[in-house]
């Protein structure tokens, strides 16, 4: 399979606590990215790193890849009740003309 | 700018009825998406369009076509809907393939 896989599956976690997910992969990637998905409602991208970045941040969000352990981890820190919701990463392939896989995704529950 | 609406928000159809969900963006973005996502599925590619006039397969095109005659909207067609097209669609676009997707809010499909 090309997509990325996340780890865990779910998350629950107590509200200032941080959250870290994890998403692994196979293929060579051009860059990888992370979105968020509240409940019933569309996907938010949150972040977008390439593969030649190793490390990004965002307000309260921290991504890193490692493209030789075929990696990536999306860190939130200090999380708050809003921050509960499905974390998916989309691996943008080197290959052809192949538009975003995305993966199945990790759900986080914060409590407050 | 409205970014992507898709209507309609919820439909239900019975098995062999057809219908077209249509997807519209405001920020003149070259690529448009169809996602279809399931429980424990992720997000699966329907079809694309890299550009006005233009559409390709995804993941998963069976008993779905599409069409793309104005640039700004991106439309999804059941011809004969079947309950195993019973999802919650989603509409994506992308100023290029390697940027960042925008979606739409989702339309929950129910096929009795």
């Amino acid at each position: 399979s090309q997509q990325g896989e996340e780890d865990p599956q779910a998350l629950s976690i107590q509200e200032g606590e941080n959250a870290t997910m994890n998403c692994s992969y196979k293929t060579s990637i051009n860059n990888l990215q992370w979105y968020r998905q509240n409940s019933g409602r569309g996907l938010v991208h949150l972040i977008l790193i390439r593969s030649n970045e190793r490390e990004k941040h965002s307000g309260r969000l921290r991504v890193t890849l490692d493209t030789s352990k075929k990696s990536s981890s999306l860190l939130i820190t200090a999380s708050r009740a809003a921050d509960t919701a499905s974390y998916f990463c989309a691996l943008r392939l080197n290959s052809g003309n192949t538009p975003l896989v995305f993966g199945k995704g990790t759900r986080l529950s914060v409590i407050a | 700018n409205a970014g992507v609406t898709q209507t309609p928000k919820f439909r239900v159809l019975k098995t062999g009825q057809s219908m077209t969900l249509l997807c519209a963006q405001d920020m003149n973005h070259e690529y448009m998406y169809w996602y279809r996502q399931d429980p424990g599925m992720g997000l699966r590619l329907i079809h694309y369009s890299v550009g006005e006039g233009t559409t390709a397969k995804g993941e998963v095109p069976d008993g779905y076509n599409v069409s793309r005659l104005k640039k700004q909207n991106f439309l999804l067609g059941l011809e004969s809907a079947a309950p195993s097209q019973t999802s919650v669609y989603f509409c994506a676009s992308a100023q290029g393939r390697e940027e960042t997707q925008y979606f739409g809010p989702g339309t929950r499909l129910l096929v009795l």
